[in-house]
């Protein structure tokens, strides 16, 4: 069974920190990488997105991909209480049908 | 350019009872998923539509069944209701995974289901 696991939290940072979420993933085929942000009570929109190993930036995230330990994480930088939200990881496996598989998110609450 | 819309957006339904939910598809995209969301909980995969075609399925009982119309938008329908079956529905859009295996899913703001 195709699994993506996240440490459900809650993880606490304060207003100007680094926040860095972790993500693992069972499917080795698993192609490309997607890390949605997802408000109380509302639906999940995508932040960001990556398919290769190594960084990759979008003004103050960044997503990291290591394919070898099926591993993703998304950091970010200069946080804010706006960031608080559920950030969710999903896996997209190719062969067959293209569905992303969520983890079940990871609360992070940014404190001033 | 339309984005991914659900309706209706709240529902109060009784155990036993059918329900539909409907979901128009953002503009250009032909492929919609559908996903049940509990509290606390990731979004679990229910079935995807190309083409009007069912083109994946999770693990959900065959209760949950859907449809695609030519215009892209889409069904989902719930017989029998169960306690268990409240949660977020959240419909998503995308373009087809076969030409292009990046294309993320795109939300509609999702119905919440509460059965009592």
């Amino acid at each position: 069974q195709k699994e993506v696991e996240q440490n459900s939290g809650p993880l606490s940072v304060p207003e100007g920190a680094i926040a860095s979420l972790n993500c693992t993933y069972s499917d080795r085929g698993s192609q490309s990488f997607f890390w949605y942000r997802q408000y109380s009570g509302k639906s999940p929109e995508l932040i960001m997105s990556i398919y290769s190993n190594g960084d990759k930036e979008d003004g103050r995230f960044t997503a990291q991909l290591n394919k070898a330990s099926q591993y993703v994480s998304l950091l970010i930088r200069d946080s804010q209480p706006s960031d608080s939200a559920t950030y969710l990881c999903a896996a997209l496996t190719s062969g067959g049908s293209y569905i992303p598989t969520f983890g079940r998110g990871t609360s992070l609450i940014v404190h001033p | 350019e339309t984005g991914v819309t659900q309706s209706p957006t709240h529902l109060i339904k009784t155990r036993g009872q059918q329900v539909t939910l409907r979901c128009s598809s953002q503009s250009g995209h032909n492929t919609v998923s559908w996903y049940q969301q509990a509290l606390g909980q990731g979004p679990q995969f229910i079935f995807q539509y190309y083409r009007e075609e069912e083109n994946g399925r999770g693990n959900f009982p065959p209760r949950f069944s859907g449809l695609q119309f030519p215009n892209y938008s889409s069904e989902l329908n719930v017989n029998a209701l169960e306690l268990d079956d409240s949660a977020l529905y959240l419909c998503a859009s995308s373009l087809p995974g076969g030409s292009k295996v990046n294309s993320p899913l795109h939300f509609g703001n999702g119905t919440r289901l509460t059965v009592t």
